[in-house]
């Protein structure tokens, strides 16, 4: 059984589109995440939600839009498509594992790789 | 805020052979440090962490790191590496008592050579 599962695996489309990425975990955890890892291996947290509400949103153009219908989905829709959205995008969630809210052990999932063309 | 410096972005070393990668941290607040593995076209998954007690840890596949408060390092090691050792390796920090947000270094690409 796939922890954190996500899908697509492959997206390919132009400029201008819509697209959305569905990320499911079935490890029972409260939190969940999306990552964007460019095309250097820099990985950098874009949206955290903890039973369904928004904990950590950076900055992400707001054409980027996560969604939390339950604590174990959280899918993230993204408009009006541009060329530097090209990346591989990982969603992951976590538990608590010691003391202090920082002690998170993140599971990820495969990741998603979105071309822009 | 926090920031991890992983020094080499590439780090080629024939089969059987000792390594050593390096993560360096700052930080104002007490920190928990993680180092995670990224096998080609496959998600992060955890080597190993430090919360607290013995500075030394161990992790999967034979991998250990040392945290170091005072050079503020947690550097990762291996004795002897095999060929399946070859990946993405990023070392990583959180606040202890911050959000739950991990902050990721540029990651070091372990090659390891026949």
């Amino acid at each position: 059984d796939t922890a954190v599962s996500q899908t697509p695996k492959y997206l390919v489309t132009q400029m201008g589109n819509d697209k959305s990425i569905k990320c499911e975990q079935n490890l029972g955890h409260d939190t969940m995440y999306w990552y964007k890892q460019d095309s250097k291996k820099f990985l950098k947290i874009m949206f955290s939600y903890n039973n369904k509400e928004l904990i950590i949103n950076e900055t992400v153009p707001n054409r980027f839009s996560p969604k939390s219908p339950d604590k174990a989905h959280l899918n993230l829709h993204i408009n009006s498509l541009e060329l530097g959205d090209s990346a591989v995008y990982f969603c992951a969630s976590s538990q608590v594992v010691g003391q202090g809210t920082g002690a998170n052990v993140l599971t990820f999932g495969a990741g998603s790789r979105l071309t822009v063309l | 805020a926090q920031s991890v410096t992983q020094l080499d972005s590439q780090v080629p070393v024939f089969e059987e052979a000792p390594v050593e990668l390096r993560c360096n941290y700052s930080s104002s607040v007490s920190v928990y440090l993680f180092w995670y593995v990224q096998y080609p076209n496959q998600g992060l998954q955890l080597l190993l962490k430090y919360l607290s007690g013995s500075t030394l840890v161990k992790g999967i596949n034979g991998f250990e790191a040392e945290f170091n408060k005072s050079q503020t390092s947690f550097h990762l090691r291996k004795p002897s590496v095999h060929i399946s050792d070859t990946a993405e390796y990023f070392c990583a920090v959180s606040e202890r008592n911050g959000a739950n947000n991990l902050f990721f270094g540029t990651g070091t690409r372990l090659t390891v050579i026949p």
